[in-house]
């Protein structure tokens, strides 16, 4: 079947220490995206990225960080730098930056103490 | 200032009840894309439809229809026959082509629950 998978649904980690997310496609999507939402709150983006070895920030990209060395692979990494990393994060990707319906993953809740 | 507004937080129904999501945008492009997605309890935003600019057709899919007006620049989603399982967050969304930056923006969603 094809879709978004991230992995794991749930993450815990010590404050100080990094955490990457993984987010995979088989879509064939050129573009990927990462998402924030905290409780009760809509989505904001973190990063984007519309082809493979380009991304770009988004409105809340600090103490966060990405890579895109795959197409079907774009994996966030929330460092110690971001200060309430506590949040639910979702991957979306699109077949083209703009006018394309976003499909997202079923998200991964980081919970940092 | 807010690209979508959707201005209902909240909004609680009883089962088989009608009920409309209101989705007004802000854009100077005359070609642009407009969505709507459910997330349920579980997280996963789920696609529901995709709408272009130029076609102001009203869509019906089952017991979801959707009514775009563009000289209100709106976008209404209406749930006919509510049931249980459509409790969830709907978010409207809205697809520019800019040239730079981000071209894809949610509104803050509209909470719906419908009341047994």
């Amino acid at each position: 079947d094809g879709g978004i998978t991230q992995s794991p649904k749930y993450l815990f980690r010590k404050e100080g220490q990094n955490v990457t997310l993984s987010c995979e496609q088989n879509l064939n999507h050129d573009a990927m995206y990462w998402y924030r939402q905290d409780p009760g709150q809509g989505l904001r983006l973190i990063y984007y990225s519309q082809i493979v070895n380009d991304f770009q920030k988004g409105d809340i990209a600090e103490g966060y960080s990405v890579s895109r060395e795959k197409k079907e692979s774009f994996p966030l990494t929330v460092t110690s730098a971001q200060k309430n990393p506590t949040a639910f994060y979702l991957c979306a990707s699109s077949l083209k930056r703009a006018f394309y319906e976003q499909y997202f993953g079923p998200g991964t809740r980081l919970t940092v103490t | 200032a807010q690209k979508v507004t959707q201005a209902q937080t909240e909004i609680s129904v009883v089962e088989k009840e009608d009920v409309t999501l209101d989705c007004v945008y802000e854009t100077r492009d005359t070609t642009y894309y407009l969505f709507w997605y459910k997330q349920p309890p579980s997280g996963e935003l789920v696609f529901l439809i995709r709408r272009n600019s130029f076609d102001e057709q009203n869509e019906i899919s089952g017991r979801y229809s959707w009514n775009f007006q563009k000289s209100t620049s709106s976008f209404n989603f209406t749930i006919t026959a509510s049931q249980v399982v459509d409790s969830a967050v709907y978010f409207c969304a809205l697809s520019e082509a800019r040239s730079t930056g981000n071209q894809f923006y949610f509104g803050t969603g509209t909470s719906l629950t419908v009341i047994p």
